[in-house]
């Protein structure tokens, strides 16, 4: 059973860099599994911000694409996520998932397996 | 569109059959998938492909999709459903997830 865990710090003052990591257990990081990060603001509906392949492939939420950095560490089997200038507006609940994906295509995806969640609020 | 569009908010007697429904045109080439979110908790896949199940979901659960829309289908409703239902898909971007319907089991 994988089970993910997110970490970092829990406020962010505006424009600076938020910075969070998601440790894999209970599974590898080098499946073929895409590595994705959700985020939730408060009373809001969920948000891709974006994904990372194992060979270090990325694909990002285009209208976050110009600030989110998203990264791998296979040694530590755990990948990371940076969203920089952030504002109030990044205020949310942020959580690390995996997304299963069939065939070249990925024509059918799911998200198989989602950490606890961390709240990060940006506020001075 | 990219978008996926979901009903805001759908309500069903205890006991009865409810659909909730997602559009987008992504869903002419990927299949959806469906999550259960409660209150303070992570979301969880209740749905995936042309109509999993994953282990633990019970079978009155089910998916299908015709066209530019994909469909859950609660056959029986219960009161530990009430929650807020999200589709997801893959498009050219990567991801998108439809904005989210709250069920509410009178």
């Amino acid at each position: 059973q994988v089970q993910l865990q997110e970490s970092g710090p829990g406020l962010v003052k505006p424009s600076g860099t938020l910075s969070l990591t998601c440790a894999v257990s209970g599974g590898s990081i080098s499946s073929s599994n895409w590595w994705s990060w959700v985020r939730q603001p408060p009373g809001k509906g969920l948000e891709w911000i974006g994904e990372i392949y194992h060979s270090g492939s990325t694909n990002y939420n285009p209208s976050l694409k110009s600030r989110v950095t998203i990264s791998v560490d296979k040694s530590k089997n755990q990948f990371s996520l940076k969203l920089s200038s952030v504002t109030a507006a990044d205020t949310a609940v942020y959580y690390c998932a995996s997304n299963y994906c069939s065939g070249g295509s990925c024509y059918s995806s799911y998200f198989d397996y989602w950490g606890q969640g961390t709240l990060v609020t940006v506020s001075s | 569109s990219s978008e996926l569009t979901q009903d805001p908010a759908v309500s069903v007697a205890l006991g009865q059959t409810v659909r909730i429904t997602c559009q987008g045109d992504s869903l002419r080439s990927y299949y959806a998938s469906w999550y259960q979110q409660k209150p303070g908790q992570a979301p969880v896949l209740v749905i995936y492909g042309k109509n999993n199940r994953p282990s633990g979901i019970p079978d009155r659960f089910s998916g299908s999709s015709s066209g530019n829309t994909a469909s859950l289908t609660i056959t029986g409703a219960q009161a530990e459903d009430e929650a807020d239902y999200y589709c997801n898909s893959r498009d050219s971007s990567g991801n998108r997830f439809g904005g989210g319907t709250k069920l509410t089991v009178l």
